[in-house]
């Protein structure tokens, strides 16, 4: 059984550009939890999903941020308009039921130039 | 001020000695969950511990709760090399009518060989 998938593990984007960041929940498993670390931290929470619908995104900055589950296919975290300061380890994390235990990707590292 | 603030913020031991880290939170809990990061990895759950228990263990790791003062300590006993990593506490509570994780910081425990 395939763990937590996330690619890619790395990305580099200009200001401007878009990051688009895929994360394959582990089989099963149809709650999706965006995180975002900034070095020397913990995991902020960004959003919570389950398959098409978004339960909680009260932790995204409301512009620029996206995020989705669509029924088929990899949870997607899109970042429009990329600036510094989004440069972070972006980490997906999925469980069998809501909040139990969840189990993470090994997550993907945005640097902007 | 941040939920799950852990201390100390770096620990560095010896092979075989045990460590020690807390964790100290605000609000009502449902449960307090462990994770363990090794450098530039995903977070691997290690123990979950509901509000209604006070001490768990799980191979070398002990874990109590005391709900009264808010707080959690993990013990890894006879430490390993291997051992080196950040922990990270998380709390599930309510928070906007949604269920969500809030990590601390984290540990950073380095074990000497």
């Amino acid at each position: 059984n395939a763990g937590v998938m996330q690619n890619p593990r790395h990305l580099v984007r200009r200001r401007g550009q878009e990051a688009r960041l895929r994360c394959s929940p582990m089989k099963g498993h149809s709650h999706v939890y965006w995180y975002r670390q900034l070095p020397e931290e913990g995991l902020k929470f960004m959003v919570y999903l389950q398959k098409e619908n978004i339960i909680d995104e009260s932790g995204m900055p409301k512009e620029r941020f996206s995020a989705e589950f669509p029924k088929e296919g990899p949870s997607i975290l899109r970042i429009q308009q990329v600036v510094r300061g989004d440069s972070a380890a972006y980490f997906c994390a999925s469980s069998p039921q809501g909040f139990y235990e969840q189990y993470f990707g090994p997550g993907t590292r945005l640097t902007v130039t | 001020s941040q939920q799950g603030e852990e201390d100390p913020q770096a620990l560095s031991i010896q092979e075989g000695e045990n460590a020690t880290m807390n964790c100290s939170y605000k609000t009502s809990i449902n449960n307090l969950q462990w994770y363990r990061q090794n450098s530039g990895r995903g977070l691997v759950h290690l123990i979950l511990i509901r509000s209604n228990e006070r001490e768990k263990h799980s191979g070398r790791l002990r874990v109590t709760l005391d709900t009264s003062k808010k707080s959690s300590s993990l013990l890894i006993t006879a430490s390993r090399a291997a051992d080196t990593a950040s922990y990270f506490c998380a709390t599930e509570r309510n928070e906007g009518g949604s269920e969500k994780l809030v990590f601390g910081k984290g540990t950073k425990l380095t074990v000497n060989p």
